[in-house]
């Protein structure tokens, strides 16, 4: 069956270090994204990618960063920059709409990080 | 830029009974595309119900239907027969018919009262 994954499901992270969190997919969608939720705040966007070796920033990419070597996979990166990483993450991947009318508009989504400092 | 605004952050409901979820947007475009999702304690999103803007019947499935008012902005999700397992937190989403970014509501958490 075709979906997203992600790992881990829960990470820990010492203040000052870097950390990877994995998002792969195998649905053949051009676009992934990373999303940040934290209560009451909903869902903010980090970054997005609609092909590969190519990524925009969405609203909140501050401390944090991506790759997109592969169309399967969109590893994000948080930082020591990133003040607060305390968050559940979520990957989610699509097809890049162009205007023509398609069935297949929705966003897939992985089943999340959750990130904790200690 | 496209907004997306719920104005109800907590909603309950008795078991079997009915209950309407609020989500108004913002958007200059004509063609899109509207969606809910739930998003149990599991905090896995899953897909409650979609609706394009250039349908005007509103969507259903089964116990869930959609208020669909295009020229108000207004997609409010309508919950039918409420089970203990539709608590969770629904989003509301919009995105356009080109590009790929969706923009999300706050969420409403919804309650099922025994």
């Amino acid at each position: 069956d075709g979906g997203i994954t992600q790992s881990p499901k829960y990470l820990f992270r010492k203040e000052g270090q870097n950390v990877t969190l994995s998002c792969e997919q195998n649905l053949n969608h051009d676009a992934m994204y990373w999303y940040r939720q934290d209560p009451g705040q909903g869902l903010r966007l980090i970054y997005y990618s609609q092909i590969v070796n190519d990524f925009q920033k969405g609203d909140i990419a501050e401390g944090y960063s991506v790759s997109r070597e592969k169309k399967e996979s969109f590893p994000l990166t948080v930082t020591s920059a990133q003040k607060n990483p305390t968050a559940f993450y979520l990957c989610a991947s699509s097809i890049v709409l162009s205007g023509a009318t398609t069935s297949n508009y929705g966003y897939t989504f992985g089943s999340g990080t959750r990130l904790t400092v200690v | 830029a496209q907004t997306v605004t719920q104005s109800q952050p907590e909603m309950s409901v008795q078991e079997a009974e009915t209950v309407t979820l609020s989500c108004t947007y913002d958007t200059s475009e004509s063609d899109y595309y509207l969606f809910w999702y739930k998003q149990p304690p599991s905090r896995q999103m899953i897909l409650v119900i979609r609706q394009e803007a250039y349908k005007q019947q509103n969507a259903t499935e089964n116990r869930f239907s959609v208020n669909f008012q295009k020229a108000a902005k207004s997609f409010s999700l309508k919950i039918s027969d409420s089970q203990l397992g539709d608590a969770a937190m629904y989003f509301c989403a919009y995105r356009m018919n080109t590009g790929n970014q969706f923009y999300f509501g706050t969420g409403t958490s919804l309650t099922v009262i025994p």
